[in-house]
């Protein structure tokens, strides 16, 4: 089973909106709306801040948001903030038979 | 307020068996799976498996099956996640968190502050 496929990097100004992307297949992002994002900081612990595809947790600022085209997840962050800068993880369930949960590979914000 | 305390670093060498234990409070026990991932180094997260406290059912990643092996014990409020036959490339960053399974939505909501297990000879 193949990690979900994210950009290895992406980067934005203060202020500006960025889009991660998340492609999977059939069997995972685009058969079902478990999809999930995930902000980790260096050296701390993930944190959920999108689930079904587009929910956010309690206490998420709503700059982030997510959605779905077909196999693609996005995860958007609007007014980017220099805290935002981290790694971004997408994952889904899959009707794989080898697991449940797939992650993507990680993407890396920059604030410039 | 939920909190999910993990045991501490272990350093182990190739072949041996290591368990990493993680303390749920704050929430009712019984009422949410745990699941286990791990990062290894520079890397990205993988998905190993979860547990149902309340009656003990399990689902590994085929890839571990074999080496991993999670129990739970309700009267203490701990996971357990023990991998065996343990290699160099195990070598890891393991966290445990609550969800993962269809009962949340495949998601995991509250992490543990995870346990590095290094092994090396």
């Amino acid at each position: 089973q193949s990690a979900l496929t994210q950009p290895a990097s992406v980067s934005g100004s203060p202020g500006q909106s960025i889009t991660i992307s998340c492609t999977g297949t059939s069997s995972d992002v685009g058969g079902y709306n478990y999809v999930s994002w995930y902000q980790q900081h260096p050296g701390k612990v993930p944190k959920l801040i999108i689930y079904d595809v587009s929910n956010r947790p309690s206490g998420v600022s709503n700059r982030f948001s997510g959605s779905k085209s077909g196999n693609t997840a996005s995860l958007t962050i609007s007014g980017l903030q220099a805290e935002d800068e981290a790694d971004y993880y997408c994952s889904s369930y899959t009707s794989s038979s080898t697991l449940d949960v797939v992650f993507g590979g990680g993407t890396k914000l920059t604030v410039l | 307020q939920v909190h999910l305390v993990q045991s501490g670093a272990e350093v182990k060498k190739p072949g041996a068996s290591v368990k990493v234990s993680c303390k749920a409070s704050g929430y009712t026990f019984t009422t949410y799976d745990v699941s286990w991932v791990r990062q290894a180094p520079g890397q990205g997260l993988e998905w190993m498996g979860w547990i149902t406290p309340y009656n003990g059912n399990t689902n590994y990643a085929q890839r571990l099956q074999g080496r991993v092996t999670m129990t739970t014990d309700t009267s203490t409020r701990t996971t357990s996640m023990e991998l065996r036959s343990l290699r160099s490339d195990d070598t890891a960053v393991y966290y445990c968190a609550r969800g993962g399974t269809h009962r949340s939505g495949w998601s995991f909501d509250y992490w543990g502050q995870g346990t590095l297990v290094s092994v090396s000879s």
